[in-house]
This record gives C-alpha cells, structure tokens and sequence, in this order.
C-alpha cells in the first residue's frame, strides 16, 4: 500500500515554456502533500506545502507565481513550472503525507513519487 | 528554525563491515523517520521511532531514538550491495502532530564488494 505515483518521469523543454507534473495517491487519500526539489548529491529542500481544496503553503524564497501548485483531489496535486528557464533544471519529487496513530499520537509518514527530471534548455 | 544535522556525510565501506549514520535535532522531536534513496531512485519510507530509548530492528537494520527524543542512529550490521544509497533522517518541523518534515542532508553509503 502506500504508492504515489508521479508524471511525467523526464521531461525537457525549452526556455519560456511551461510545464505541468502530476502526482497521485493511487491507494489512499492524502489530504497533504508536498513538493520538494532535489540537487544533485544534496538533500531535500522543501518548496511548498498542497492541501486538498485550499491554497498551497509555499516555504520561504520559493516563489508563487513561478511554482503554481493546484490540488483538485484528495488524491491528485500538481506543480507547473511557468516560464521555465535553465535553472529550473532539477529533480522534483513530490510526497503524500499518511496519517498514522502511535498510541494517542498522530504520526505523518511521507510517500514519495518517483521524481521528475526536467532539464531546461 | 529546527534543525536536523546528521553524520557523516558519506560513507565507504567493504562488504561485510558494519555501518552507522547518526542524526541530530536541535529541538525535541516528537517522532523521526528513516528513509533511504537508492541512486536515481527516490526516498522510501524506512521506518518510525515515536518513543524515547525505542529500539527497532528491520534484518540488518537497528534503528534507536535517543532518551531524550533529540537523537537518533541507523546502524546496519554485515552490509551488502543492496545497502547502497542515500540515508536520510527525518523529524517533524512544528512538533507533535506536525506534516511537515525537515530532513538531515543524508548519508550517502557506498559498499565496495
């Protein structure tokens, strides 16, 4: 259980253009989800927090208009990248948060996708 | 803001040897996770550690939380190939209850066979 799926996987395209990734709870709902970005041999940097129904949290220098997040569904987020320029470049990954209880406490576990590879040119 | 640091870095080891990767929080955490990212893969869910002194053990893998819930280690014993990766440790940014996560930078295991 748990699977997350992500797509496109690899994506190129040219400066100015925009682009769309999905990211899909395909066996549980997840009210939260997350969108992180990946440099190489670097950890996760978190960019924005997507919550079912409400606007996305997006975390400090991420900016808004750049990195739309939109999330339809319970099961459904997506980021489009608008006007993409070659520092775009990057591996985005996005997770679902999973309520679990460890006694009276809740607990989050994170699923993530597989990744995009978006290359910029 | 929280912070979570963890060491070392990188780590090469030969087959067979023992291999541990330790995290640190700047604040008490309520939980941490494990995740670990295989090369061009993404992070995948390890494990959870909720209570202090807590010890889990997954094969080869033991997991601890710290007696006071700031620290955490990942010590795997015998390692193999199918080791390699990238182990990340993780703990909620806003406290008990809190999705967001803050993770540690990671650290990246090598196995020379």
């Amino acid at each position: 259980g748990a699977v997350v799926s992500q797509h496109p996987s690899r994506v190129i395209c040219k400066s100015g253009t925009s682009v769309k990734i999905e990211c899909r709870s395909l066996d549980f709902q997840a009210t939260t989800m997350f969108w992180y970005r990946q440099f190489p041999k670097q950890s996760l940097m978190l960019m924005a927090t997507s919550n079912e129904g409400s606007k996305a949290t997006y975390e400090q220098g991420v900016e808004k208009d750049k990195f739309l997040i939109n999330h339809a569904s319970l099961t459904l987020s997506t980021l489009t990248v608008t006007s993409a320029h070659p520092e775009d470049s990057s591996f985005y990954i996005c997770s679902a948060s999973y309520r679990g209880l460890a006694g009276l406490m809740a607990t989050y576990e994170q699923y993530f996708g597989p990744g995009t590879r978006l290359t910029v040119t | 803001g929280q912070q979570v640091m963890q060491i070392p870095q990188y780590q090469h080891v030969q087959e067979g040897e023992d291999f541990t990767t330790y995290c640190n929080s700047s604040t008490t955490l309520s939980n941490i996770q494990w995740y670990k990212q295989r090369p061009g893969g993404h992070p995948v869910f390890l494990i959870q550690l909720v209570k202090s002194g807590e010890v889990k053990k997954q094969k080869r893998l033991t997991f601890q939380f710290g007696e006071a819930k700031k620290n955490s280690s990942l010590h795997i014993t015998a390692t193999q190939t199918t080791d390699v990766g990238t182990y990340f440790c993780a703990g909620p940014i806003n406290g008990a209850g809190s999705y967001q996560l803050t993770f540690g930078k990671g650290t990246k295991l090598s196995v020379i066979p």
